[in-house]
């Protein structure tokens, strides 16, 4: 069974920083192209990074791009989302999502970490 | 690029047949068959339903169905039950990033 597990997430001040990581079970990691995806508070969903599988290849969404960096250890089976001068607008609850080749789109998430924004 | 336009909500009885609509443009929806819908009760992990705009993955009742027309795609749940009351988020490739819908909030009177 695939499992993704979301870890890090908090409340920070505007200007600092988080690391969120996702731990991998139940499929091989290496495999797969890894992203993260948040929800705002009372808004849909929005797609924030993808890094592909052997980590040569990341895409941003404009919103973060120079402030946040997406990264794996294919060894640990982990994901990570290094998120750097944090803004009241980055307050979600972000997502872990596994990208099908197959598929064309995110077939497994998991539960998501909320991160707060706030002072 | 704009998040893909839904409905905020939409609502019918058991049995009953529900559409939900999501419209993009020509660089997502209507330039790519790499829509998906995701189904979300509060608190669980997002589920998907349909890919490739109207395939079903194993598991996912026939009920659900996909389609597309222009650069409007649209999810039809027929033969509503209870459990298929959740919020629906629908996702289209667009070239470089990914768009999703703002989500529609299903309601099973």
């Amino acid at each position: 069974e695939v499992q993704l597990v979301e870890s890090g997430g908090g409340l920070v001040q505007p200007g600092g920083s988080l690391r969120l990581s996702c731990a991998a079970s139940g499929f091989t990691f290496s495999s797969y192209s890894m992203n993260w995806v948040r929800q705002a508070p009372g808004k849909g969903l929005e797609w924030v990074a993808s890094i592909n599988e052997d980590a040569t290849e990341e895409y941003y969404v404009d919103s973060v791009k120079g402030r946040f960096t997406i990264s794996r250890d294919n060894a640990k089976n982990s994901l990570y989302l290094q998120m750097n001068s944090l803004r009241a607008d980055d307050t979600a609850v972000y997502y872990c999502a596994r990208y099908s080749g197959s598929f064309h789109c995110f077939d497994d998430w998991g539960q998501g970490t909320l991160v707060t924004v706030s002072s | 690029q704009s998040a893909l336009t839904q409905p905020r909500s939409v609502s019918g009885s058991p049995g009953q047949s529900v559409t939900i609509s999501c419209t993009g443009a020509s660089s997502d929806v209507g330039g790519y068959d790499y829509v998906s819908w995701y189904q979300h009760h509060p608190g669980k992990v997002p589920k998907l339903v349909i890919y490739d705009v109207s395939q079903r993955p194993s598991g996912v009742p026939v009920r659900f169905s996909g389609s597309k027309s222009g650069t409007t795609a649209s999810l039809t749940i027929s033969g509503l039950q209870a459990e298929d009351e959740a919020h629906y988020f629908c996702c289209s490739f667009a070239g470089s990033l990914w768009l999703f819908g703002g989500g529609t909030k299903l309601t099973v009177l």
